[in-house]
């Protein structure tokens, strides 16, 4: 039992490239997530999926877009990464709402983003 | 819109001192989780308080949710140097969708 795979772990992106962050989990969970983390910042929403073929914006969309591809998979792509993408990207899930510890949010191991 | 504000930013202790972090939500939560990150590492689920006035234990940290539930603490006892790291509170509000996440607390532990 994996929980919640991402990769790649670490990336290096020059100015204009595009890349797709791929995140997976076997909980059978519902609702999946992207932040991103930055020094100061917290934990900041990018993207959400409520559920399978679902999508919708978080705090800090902009630049970036994703695709929920089955109940399994939800991907995040820069198109034209930018110096100010750098950061350690997190996808998460969760479980149904209602039930304890279903409520809580596991955490893959971060993917670290640089652009140049 | 909803907010979540976490004290202190840092706190440095020697090993064996107590600690305390705190959560203050601009709107009432329906629950509230915390969760711990260790340097370089990803955050982990701790607990989650759902009633008004609920305390939780956890060995050496106690978990106190207030009676408005629009605030919370963290305390350490006598930290050691595994408590080293950042730790998160979040909290759900109106439709349960989206957690609203604190800032973190960074705990530097002096050994």
């Amino acid at each position: 039992n994996a929980g919640v795979t991402q990769t790649p772990k670490f990336q290096v992106l020059k100015t204009g490239q595009s890349m797709t962050l791929q995140c997976a989990q076997d909980m059978n969970h519902n609702s999946m997530y992207w932040y991103r983390q930055d020094p100061g910042m917290g934990l900041r929403l990018i993207y959400y999926s409520a559920s399978e073929g679902t999508t919708d914006k978080g705090e800090v969309p902009n630049g970036y877009n994703v695709s929920r591809l089955n109940k399994r998979e939800f991907s995040l792509r820069l198109e034209s990464a930018a110096p100010s993408q750098t950061s350690v990207y997190f996808c998460a899930s969760r479980g149904l709402r209602t039930l304890i510890p279903g409520n809580t949010i596991y955490f893959g191991e971060g993917s670290w983003l640089t652009v140049v | 819109g909803q907010q979540v504000m976490q004290i202190p930013q840092y706190q440095h202790v020697q090993e064996g001192e107590d600690f305390t972090t705190y959560c203050n939500s601009s709107t009432t939560l329906s629950n509230i989780q915390w969760y711990k990150q260790r340097p370089g590492g990803h955050p982990v689920f701790l607990i989650q308080l759902v009633k008004s006035g609920e305390v939780k234990k956890q060995k050496r940290l106690t978990f106190q949710f207030g009676e408005a539930k629009k605030n919370s603490s963290l305390h350490i006892t006598a930290t050691q140097t595994t408590d080293v790291g950042t730790y998160f509170c979040a909290g759900y509000a109106g439709n349960n969708r989206k957690l609203i996440w604190g800032l973190g607390t960074s705990l530097a532990v002096n050994p």
